[in-house]
């Protein structure tokens, strides 16, 4: 199993444009989730899925879109990116979203640097 | 509201000594903690896990304690060696009444472990 691979490593973009951070699970799990990481912040939820079909919002989702049509992929979109989104970005997926025993497992990461 | 949060931002440690990092957290409903190590440009790795009905835990070199009276998490890991380096996160979760907190894990801002050979 790969577990959860994350594509690009790094994006450098600028101001407004918009893209797509690819995220692919091999584990058939349900839960699904995107994460970003900001010096002195910890990891912070943006948007998460507890199956196909279904994405919720997590605790920072301005600025983000998600869309979950199958359960092993789970892509997060820039509409129109700005400096503040500059982050590393994990996904994140777990057999069950909330059971014992069934831990979030991350990707590597991406590295986005909006200028 | 919510939170979790280190005491120590950062500790150093000589090779073969035991660590202990601990956490605070403020949600009295949280039922599930999670320890995570994040070694650099790489994702967040689980290392351990408890459940609120429990105050100690142990795997292979670790053992989390839990403190429910005062909100206190830590993770001992013994005999310590320099591919422990690494930041470590601890996690929350909320408890399923409700429904809102169910499922999302809410991080600390992480301990950076040093090892020093």
């Amino acid at each position: 199993n790969a577990g959860v691979t994350q594509t690009p490593k790094f994006q450098v973009l600028k101001t407004g444009q918009s893209m797509t951070l690819q995220c692919a699970q091999d584990m058939n799990h349900e839960y699904m989730s995107w994460y970003r990481q900001d010096p002195g912040m910890g990891l912070r939820l943006i948007h998460y899925s507890v199956g196909a079909g279904i994405t919720d919002q997590g605790e920072v989702p301005n600025g983000y879109n998600v869309s979950r049509s199958t359960t092993e992929d789970f892509p997060l979109r820039l509409l129109s990116a700005a400096p503040s989104q500059t982050s590393v970005y994990f996904c994140a997926s777990s057999y069950g979203r909330s059971s014992y025993n069934s831990p979030l497992h991350f990707g590597n990461g991406t590295r986005l640097t909006v200028t | 509201g919510e939170s979790v949060g280190l005491h120590l931002p950062t500790l150093s440690v000589q090779e073969g000594d035991n660590s202990i990092i601990n956490c605070a957290y403020s949600n009295s409903a949280s039922d599930y903690f999670i320890w995570y190590k994040q070694e650099s440009g790489k994702g967040p790795q689980f290392i351990i896990d408890i459940r609120s009905n429990m105050d100690k835990r142990q795997g292979q070199r670790v053992t989390v304690l839990l403190n429910k009276t005062v909100k206190h998490l830590s993770l001992q890991i013994a005999a310590t060696q320099p591919g422990d380096s690494a930041v470590y996160f601890c996690a929350e979760m909320g408890g399923s009444a409700g429904g809102t907190s169910y499922g999302k894990l809410t991080f600390g801002q992480g301990t950076i472990l040093t090892v020093h050979p």
